[in-house]
């Protein structure tokens, strides 16, 4: 069956490193997104992965590793604004997305 | 630039009653989608179109409909509303090729009593 597991919740100290990983078990696998989630709002788009490998943003930076089904969202200099959920999703054919549930991160000062 | 728009905002609506959701996209893009999120279960696919003219089922479709009469708009309809179906309803389009990243609209808040 098609599975995304996440980490339900995670708590960090503004300023240090957070890591959230994601494993997923689909029948195909055409890339592995990270979208952000603020409380009440829409998902925006973070990251895309496709190759092995990490793929850095700025603060945030994704990495992925096919055969082992397994990527992570690293996180650094946190902020408090950095305070939401974090959705994995995969795509596993040409357009639709299948999600984990979510990590929801909290910052403490 | 709009993006998605989608209205209403939040609903509250007696069970058996009849809904249509709105969603419309200024981005051109051929694929369209619904999604219902629950606490704890994430984003759910309900329906999709990947270009005008055509839908599909996604993973919970029983009790929705769909149609794409253009590229611009995707309405959700309940037929006859149930209080399972309380939810947060998001829509989200992606253009075909590149890596599809799915832009979402704000969402609407359905309650069903």
């Amino acid at each position: 069956g098609q599975n995304i597991d996440q980490p339900t919740e995670m708590t960090a100290t503004e300023g240090a490193i957070v890591q959230i990983n994601c494993t997923y078990q689909t029948s195909g696998f055409n890339g592995l997104f990270w979208y952000q989630q603020h409380a009440g709002e829409a998902p925006t788009f973070l990251s895309y992965n496709v190759l092995d490998g990490l793929e850095e943003k700025g603060r945030f930076s994704s990495f992925l590793s096919r055969s082992k089904g397994y990527s992570y969202l690293l996180l650094k200099e946190l902020q408090m604004k950095d305070s939401a959920s974090y959705l994995c999703a995969v795509r596993d054919g040409d357009y639709q997305l299948i999600w984990g549930a979510g990590t929801k991160l909290i910052i403490k000062p | 630039t709009a993006g998605i728009t989608q209205a209403p905002t939040s609903q509250i609506l007696a069970a058996g009653r009849s809904m249509t959701l709105r969603c419309t996209q200024d981005m051109r893009h051929n694929a369209m989608y619904w999604y219902r999120q629950d606490l704890g279960l994430g984003l759910r696919l309900i329906h999709y179109s990947n270009t005008a003219g055509t839908t599909g089922k996604g993973e919970v479709p029983d009790g929705y409909s769909v149609s794409r009469a253009n590229t611009d708009d995707f309405p959700l309809t309940l037929a006859s509303a149930v209080p399972s179906q309380t939810s947060v309803y998001f829509c989200a389009s992606s253009v075909r090729g590149g890596n599809n990243e799915q832009f979402f609209g704000p969402g609407t808040r359905l309650t069903v009593l």
